[in-house]
Order: C-alpha cells, then sequence, then structure tokens
C-alpha cells in the first residue's frame, strides 16, 4: 500500500515570496490534515479536511495561508508572502475516519517539506 | 496550544535497557495515543489506548493509562538502536483534532 505522498521534500524561498505544497493521502482515506512542525516542537494542525470540506482551520493563519481539496483527494497548502517564523516542516497526514469521532483513528503522516524562509 | 507535555525531554540509554516516557496532559480525554518520528521523517502511530483502558501491549511497547492522574506511560523493553527517535504522545476527545506534546528524544547507544 502507497502512503502519503508530499512535494516538494526541501524549499528555501526569502521572506515575503510564496510556496506552494503538495499532498497525496493514502488511497479512500476520507480524512487529510496539514500540521506545522517548528524545529523541538510537537506537529501543530492547521487545517482538517473531511473529503473536500473543512472540519477545522481553528488555527490556520488565514492572512496568508490557505489550502484547499478540491476532488477531496490530494491537496494544496500555499503560504502567501512567507514570514521568517513559518519555517518548518509542514506534515501531511491522512485517516480513514468518515465519522465524528476522528480522534480515534489512527493518522498516517507523509515525510513532510522542509521550508526555511530566509 | 498543546495539551500533552511529555517527560522527560531527552533520554539517553543503552542497548538492552528499558526506556520510560511519560506523558502529561490536563483537561478531558477519551483517547490518547503514541506517535515515534525518526530524525527527518514523518511520524508512524505506535499504540492507542482509550479512556477506559489502563493498560495495553504491542510488542516490546507497553502503555499505561491513569485517567485520575492525566497521565500516560510509554515503555519500550530491550532497546535497540533503532528505537533511537523522538516519540510524542497525542490526545483526542471525541470529534476534536488530535493536540500532540513536544516529544520526547530517545537515543538508544549500542
Amino acid at each position: 500500500e502507497a502512503g502519503v505522498a508530499q512535494s516538494p521534500r526541501y524549499k528555501i524561498i526569502e521572506k515575503r515570496q510564496s510556496v506552494a505544497f503538495w499532498c497525496n493521502p493514502i488511497s479512500g482515506h476520507a480524512t487529510l490534515y496539514w500540521y506545522q512542525q517548528i524545529l523541538g516542537q510537537g506537529p501543530k494542525l492547521l487545517i482538517q479536511f473531511q473529503n473536500n470540506g473543512v472540519v477545522d482551520d481553528s488555527q490556520l493563519p488565514k492572512d496568508r495561508f490557505s489550502a484547499e481539496r478540491l476532488k477531496g483527494v490530494d491537496s494544496t497548502l500555499k503560504i502567501q508572502p512567507a514570514k521568517l517564523e513559518d519555517s518548518a516542516v509542514y506534515l501531511c497526514a491522512s485517516s480513514l475516519a468518515s465519522g465524528r469521532a476522528w480522534s480515534y483513528n489512527e493518522q498516517f503522516f507523509g515525510p513532510g517539506t522542509r521550508l526555511t524562509v530566509l | 496550544s498543546q495539551q500533552g507535555e511529555e517527560d522527560p525531554q531527552a533520554l539517553s540509554i543503552q542497548e538492552g535497557e528499558n526506556a520510560t516516557m511519560n506523558c502529561s496532559y490536563k483537561t478531558s480525554i477519551n483517547n490518547l495515543q503514541w506517535y515515534r518520528q525518526n530524525s527527518g521523517r514523518g511520524l508512524v502511530h505506535l499504540i492507542l489506548i482509550r479512556s477506559n483502558e489502563r493498560e495495553k501491549h504491542s510488542g516490546r511497547l507497553r502503555v499505561t493509562l491513569d485517567t485520575s492522574k492525566k497521565s500516560s506511560s510509554l515503555l519500550i523493553t530491550a532497546s535497540r538502536a533503532a528505537d533511537t527517535a523522538s516519540y510524542f504522545c497525542a490526545t483526542g476527545s471525541g470529534n476534536t483534532p488530535l493536540v500532540f506534546g513536544k516529544g520526547t528524544r530517545l537515543s538508544v547507544i549500542a
């Protein structure tokens, strides 16, 4: 079974530039998550999708971050414009969860995209 | 905000020894999960324990949960160099997203 795919693996940009990350979840997984992981910390949820609808985006800095999952499969996360504090690893995860008790479901993570903002 | 808080932040042991990591949390949960993250990789799910369970085993892993103390522990027995990684607890409560702690960095020295 193929895992969660993410690209690119690494990205270096200057502040105020734009960047986009792509994620393809495990086939059949209804729920998709984007996390931000700053060095030395645990993952922080940015946005959760159920199929192509947003379930939770309370911690997404909406003035600069946006995400979409148009066909309920793959997803993109964009930052525009980037700030120095956006330097982090951006992790995508997916789970089978299709009901409301999604916290019970095992999440499968991709390898992440390491973003450096100079 | 991060609910789970792992202790210790870092742990270094010899191969063959047991490693114990603890997780404390603040609000009520209905499940707690442990994940492992190898350097430069994504997280891998290890085990889930529900709030009505006190202990769970999976291979060399043993997880306990004490809801009265709002704490959990992860024990890795007979550790191997390949167990070197960061370990995170994540707390769940129904239809709210999982909240991850800051992790424990485990180093197993061969």
